[in-house]
């Protein structure tokens, strides 16, 4: 059983446009919400990070945004570029990360 | 400033042989997780090790598992008689003490494939 649901398994956004990648939980002993972006052969790489207690985190093009209350959380990339083309993780941690099954973004130039 | 470090970073197994991977966490770093990630899937929670202790073995595999964090050296996951299913990327990471907000840092991966 997926604790965390993420949608959608895949986008195709132009340059400069934005990716929106969704979230879902229900383990309400989460206390940490990060993002991670993984490219082809590679480990995973935290990309940003939130708590609950937190509304919304922005740092450069990529920004997440939290609903406590309908435990929903979503990572925005702005000015998408040719090379945000991966796969990004949403993970909730409370002792462990769970991971949400992906997303692979593609941004075409 | 090493990060997570992981070897072998390819290894092929004939069915039936044993495959040790091994993980060296970040310095400072006593928490030690094993994920497990099959083509084109996400990641999936193995083991969550401290220095000689196993915190949480909920994901693995009942037989032929097993992982250890001993009090010199890395973390070595075993996987004895490998089977085709096993082929997959096995990725270790680690943090330092545990709590809100403490970063859990991923290697490079090791990836197994089982001929």
């Amino acid at each position: 059983q997926q604790q965390v649901k993420q949608s959608p398994q895949s986008l195709i956004v132009q340059k400069g446009g934005i990716s929106i990648i969704n979230c879902a939980y229900e383990n309400t002993a989460f206390d940490y919400f990060p993002w991670y972006q993984q490219f082809p052969g590679k480990g995973p790489a935290l990309l940003i990070a939130i708590r609950p207690d937190v509304s919304e985190k922005k740092e450069g093009r990529f920004t997440i945004s939290f609903n406590k209350s309908a435990k929903q959380f979503s990572l925005h990339i702005m000015d998408s570029q040719p090379g945000d083309s991966a796969t990004y993780f949403c993970a909730a941690d409370d002792y462990k990360l769970s991971f949400g099954a992906g997303t692979t973004v593609t941004v075409r130039a | 400033n090493a990060g997570v470090m992981q070897n072998p970073r390819h290894l092929v197994r004939r069915r039936g042989q044993e495959a040790r991977l091994r993980c060296s966490p970040m310095k400072g770093h006593s928490h030690v997780y094993w994920y497990r990630q099959l083509p084109e899937e996400g990641l999936k929670f193995m083991v969550y090790l401290q220095k000689e202790n196993i915190i949480d073995e909920s994901g693995m595999p009942k037989e032929r598992f097993s992982a250890e964090f001993p009090k010199e050296g890395p973390s070595i996951l075993r996987i004895q008689q490998v089977v085709r299913g096993d082929s997959a990327a096995y990725f270790c990471a680690s943090s330092g003490d545990r709590g809100p907000g403490n970063t859990i840092y991923f290697g490079e991966g090791s990836w197994l494939t089982v001929v």
